[in-house]
């Protein structure tokens, strides 16, 4: 059965702060691996993951994955109070292309 | 990206009666839809992974009598909830992979919060 797990559960930092969330799996066949924010309502894509070391990059977040040792990180630069959301890492592994979802980090970013 | 659009939003039913949950494609065809739930402070279920013009296949545990899957088309798939109950009551969110991009980006619609009471 597929595992993804995400740490820490929780996180609360100041605005400015750097952070660093972490994703590890465990799964049959590996395709990629995704990164959600999600708000209120339903998760926002943020990137997809499918090879090792590349690091993908879109203004203040970027992430990595290490196919080797199983695990990717979301970095978050400069934080602001909208970047305060629930982070959900997923991997697509065997089968019809379905997703596997870790139980998310929330993040809250203070004033 | 791709934009899926789910309707209705938001639903309030009383205990038994059936309700219908539309997800659409808007600008991109879908051969697979998926359905998930979301309980209250946790992560994404999958539930059921839609087909267009075959029998949705469904997680274990999740009853593919309750929860009625149809894929008529390429844009839209429907999950009827039928006989709610309270306990039913939960966040429903469909996403779409639009093929023609390539690798497993999902879309996900804004969801339908689902009260039964």
């Amino acid at each position: 059965e597929d595992k993804v797990v995400q740490s820490p559960l929780s996180l609360v930092v100041h605005e400015g702060d750097t952070v660093t969330l972490n994703c590890s799996y465990e799964v049959t066949n590996f395709r990629s691996l995704l990164w959600y924010k999600q708000e209120k309502k339903a998760p926002t894509f943020l990137f997809m993951l499918t090879s090792s070391g590349i690091e993908k990059k879109s203004g203040r977040l970027s992430s990595i994955l290490d196919k080797k040792e199983l695990f990717s990180i979301l970095n978050i630069t400069a934080t602001q109070t909208g970047d305060s959301a629930v982070y959900l890492c997923a991997v697509d592994g065997a089968g019809s292309y379905q997703l596997t979802f870790g139980k998310g980090t929330k993040l809250s970013v203070i004033p | 990206g791709a934009v899926v659009s789910q309707h209705p939003s938001r639903v309030i039913c009383k205990s038994g009666t059936s309700v219908k949950i539309e997800c659409r494609s808007l600008d991109f065809q879908a051969t697979t839809m998926f359905w998930y739930r979301q309980f209250p402070k946790q992560s994404l279920m999958l539930m059921a992974t839609s087909n267009e013009g075959s029998k949705a296949t469904y997680e274990q545990g999740v009853e593919k009598d309750k929860f009625l899957i149809n894929h008529a088309s390429l844009t839209l798939s429907t999950l009827t909830v039928t006989s709610a109950h309270p306990e039913d009551s939960s966040f429903y969110i469909c996403s779409a992979r639009d093929w023609s991009v390539g690798g497993n980006e999902q879309f996900f619609g804004p969801g339908t919060r689902l009260t039964v009471l």
